[in-house]
């Protein structure tokens, strides 16, 4: 079966830098774009980021656009979202979420990242 | 990039429909037929439960369905559960490999 499973969220002061990464099994990673969906504490989900099955095309929300930027390695199974220049309204639960056309079929149990001094 | 419109409450009744509307404009709802919703119990992950405009994915009860007119797209859960009280979000293709999310409806089961 399809399973997602985030990493490396944490504490972070603002400006700083940090790197999630999502461990993919179950299913053919290196064959499906992979999309990160985030969902600040009580709020809605908000799509981040999406990379090409193999990793030659990334989009991303304006709202992350310059500071976010993600990556896969299809040989690990393992995507990636590397954040620098934290801020505050970054706060969030970070989801990875499999990509199948136009919707978001499988996602992960998220990973938090607080950014606070 | 600006969200889809959801109310910010539904309730009903067990055995009774409920329907959640969301609304978008001419570059995201009413552009394309890439409308999906998703179940999210508290602290858990989101389920798919609806995707292109009205197609269920396997395992997802014939209670749950969707439509779409103009910018607005609904799902309608019939037959309402106590298990299906959870936040409910609509997503959908805004052009240029972006979505975009409603703010969700918290669905009460009385």
């Amino acid at each position: 079966q399809v399973q997602l499973v985030e990493s490396g969220g944490g504490v972070v002061q603002p400006g700083k830098s940090l790197r999630l990464s999502c461990a993919a099994s179950g299913f053919t990673f290196g064959t499906y774009g992979m999309h990160w969906v985030r969902q600040a504490p009580g709020k809605g989900l908000e799509w981040v980021t999406l990379i090409s099955y193999d990793g030659s095309n990334k989009y991303y929300a304006d709202s992350v656009k310059g500071r976010f930027t993600i990556s896969r390695d299809n040989s690990k199974n393992t995507l990636y979202l590397q954040m620098n220049g934290l801020r505050a309204e970054d706060t969030a639960v970070y989801y990875c979420a499999k990509r199948e056309n136009f919707r978001f079929d499988y996602w992960g149990q998220g990973t938090l990242v607080t950014v606070s001094s | 990039q600006s969200a889809l419109t959801q109310p910010r409450s539904v309730s009903g009744s067990p055995g009774q429909s409920v329907t959640f509307s969301c609304t978008g404009t001419n570059n995201d709802v009413g552009g394309y037929n890439y409308v999906s919703w998703y179940q999210q119990h508290p602290g858990k992950a989101p389920k798919l439960m609806i995707y292109d405009v009205n197609k269920r994915p396997s395992g997802v009860p014939d209670r749950f369905s969707g439509s779409k007119s103009g910018n607005t797209a609904s799902l309608t859960i019939s037959g309402l559960q106590a298990e299906d009280e959870a936040d409910y979000y609509c997503c959908s293709y805004a052009g240029s490999y972006t979505w975009v999310f409603g703010g969700g409806t918290k669905l009460t089961v009385l």
